[in-house]
């Protein structure tokens, strides 16, 4: 199966600040990968689809980038709202999987 | 575009069974692939499995296969995912999920049903 990695594990920000997301694939997923995010209590979130594609309602300050094995979440200034764990998953191969996380904390 | 309501909680021993269900609000899940994701205490979601409500064609992560049962009822507009024998290890948040294709993005969550085994 296909191990997604994520970088940092944790990331502490201040509001309005860029947050730079990471997620390496063991192998090509191509471009099928998703972000999530998940705040504490609640379920994940859809955010983004096959890359750069942002789901209904998502605002335009996260995007996504990469191709292949490497690939990245940006949010561009970061809200209050924002701070959360973000998970990548792939749907190349069976099973999809998800990267652990990284946790985007207020600093 | 339907909402996906989980049953409670559930306390249970090791050994026991137990079928936790996923039911469609708004929207009828017949023509929807349902999956099933399990997220251990502070650990990462991982994907189990995913059935086809219409035909009930279901699939598993290796990781699961034969760990659990997913199956469905349409003319209740619900899905389930069952265990025959609990293990300690099964506590954890398991997640319904409305996927676009059997091997598709979660674009639809459900709230969450917490299974806890302790003897």
């Amino acid at each position: 199966e296909i191990v997604l990695t994520q970088s940092p594990a944790t990331l502490s920000l201040s509001p309005g600040e860029r947050a730079t997301l990471s997620c390496r694939a063991s192998q090509s997923v191509i471009k099928y990968l998703a972000w999530y995010q998940q705040k504490p209590g609640q379920a994940p979130r859809l955010l983004i689809s096959d890359t750069s594609n942002r789901a209904t309602g998502i605002p335009a300050r996260f995007s996504g980038s990469g191709s292949g094995t490497d690939f990245t979440l940006t949010i561009s200034s970061l809200e209050p709202e924002d701070f959360a764990v973000y998970y990548c998953q792939h749907r190349t191969t069976w099973p999809m999987t998800f990267g652990q996380g990284t946790n985007v904390e207020i600093k | 575009e339907v909402q996906l309501v989980q049953s409670g909680a559930e306390v249970k021993k090791p050994g026991e069974s137990l079928k936790i269900a996923c039911q469609g609000s708004g929207d009828t899940i017949s023509n929807s692939w349902i999956g099933w994701v399990r997220q251990m205490p502070g650990k990462g979601p991982e994907w189990m499995g995913v059935i086809y409500v219409g035909d009930l064609d279901s699939r598993y992560s290796p990781s699961f296969q034969g760990q659990v049962t997913i199956s469905a009822d349409k003319s209740i507009n619900t899905a389930y995912l069952q265990w025959s024998s609990l293990k300690a290890s099964d506590t954890a948040i398991y997640y319904c999920t409305r996927q676009d294709y059997s091997q598709g993005y979660m674009h639809v969550w459900g709230n969450g049903t917490t299974v806890t085994v302790s003897s």
